[in-house]
């Protein structure tokens, strides 16, 4: 059946940081992938997501690319603020699942000024 | 706000009660879900509704019975759970088609 496997957090950096969380992903065919957050609080919002190979999702200063040859789609941001701090999560839909998501653990990001 | 509301926010029972969560959407969309969240577990789905029917139900125990009376609404039952049911308790729609789901905030239940 279909998983996705993040890396386990917390991840805990500075303010203006580089942040890389992995991703990847088992699916048959071709799925759509998705990074989702989670600010204390509240529910899941959609980060960013890609539909095919090669397709790079960006928002936010956020940015994750497709994969294919290494089923990866690894969640990236160049300078971190504390406002980032949240749960994000990676998950797929394949083509033929209806609206039905596959979700990783979550990893949690803790931001420190 | 996402556009989709849940009630109560916070729910605390013991093990004989029955309750219900709430959920309402004000987006048009014809796609429910009921999700699961644990500490420590992957988000887990428990109930989709498309057009109002149950199109997947993921091996959930009788303890929890949804009802979907339109569209726009989506409630939970709640009888006689066990203190492992405790978590957050998410629902979200979907456009008919569409790929993104939009999550409301989840109600925090805890079972004494």
């Amino acid at each position: 059946g279909d998983s996705v496997t993040q890396m386990e957090g917390p991840v805990t950096l500075s303010e203006e940081a580089f942040l890389t969380i992995n991703c990847t992903y088992t699916a048959t065919g071709y799925p759509s992938l998705f990074w989702y957050v989670q600010y204390p609080g509240e529910g899941l919002q959609l980060l960013l997501k890609a539909t095919k190979a090669d397709d790079k999702g960006s928002n936010k200063g956020f940015e994750a690319t497709y994969r294919k040859e290494t089923t990866s789609f690894h969640l990236e941001k160049g300078s971190v603020q504390v406002s980032d701090s949240a749960v994000y999560f990676c998950a797929l839909l394949r083509n033929n699942a209806g609206n039905m998501l596959t979700f990783g653990g979550g990893t949690r990001l803790m931001v420190k000024p | 706000e996402t556009g989709v509301t849940q009630t109560p926010r916070h729910l605390v029972m013991g093990m004989t009660n029955k309750k219900s969560l709430k959920c309402e959407q004000h987006l048009g969309h014809n796609a429910m879900y009921w999700y699961k969240q644990s500490a420590k577990k992957p988000l887990e789905l428990m109930f989709v509704y498309s057009l109002e029917e149950r199109v997947e139900n993921n091996s959930v125990p009788s303890r929890f019975s949804p009802e979907c009376p339109n569209s726009s609404h989506l409630f939970l039952h709640l009888h006689t759970l066990q203190p492992e049911d405790s978590a957050l308790y998410l629902c979200a729609s979907s456009p008919q088609g569409g790929d993104e789901q939009y999550f409301g905030p989840g109600t925090r239940l805890t079972v004494t």
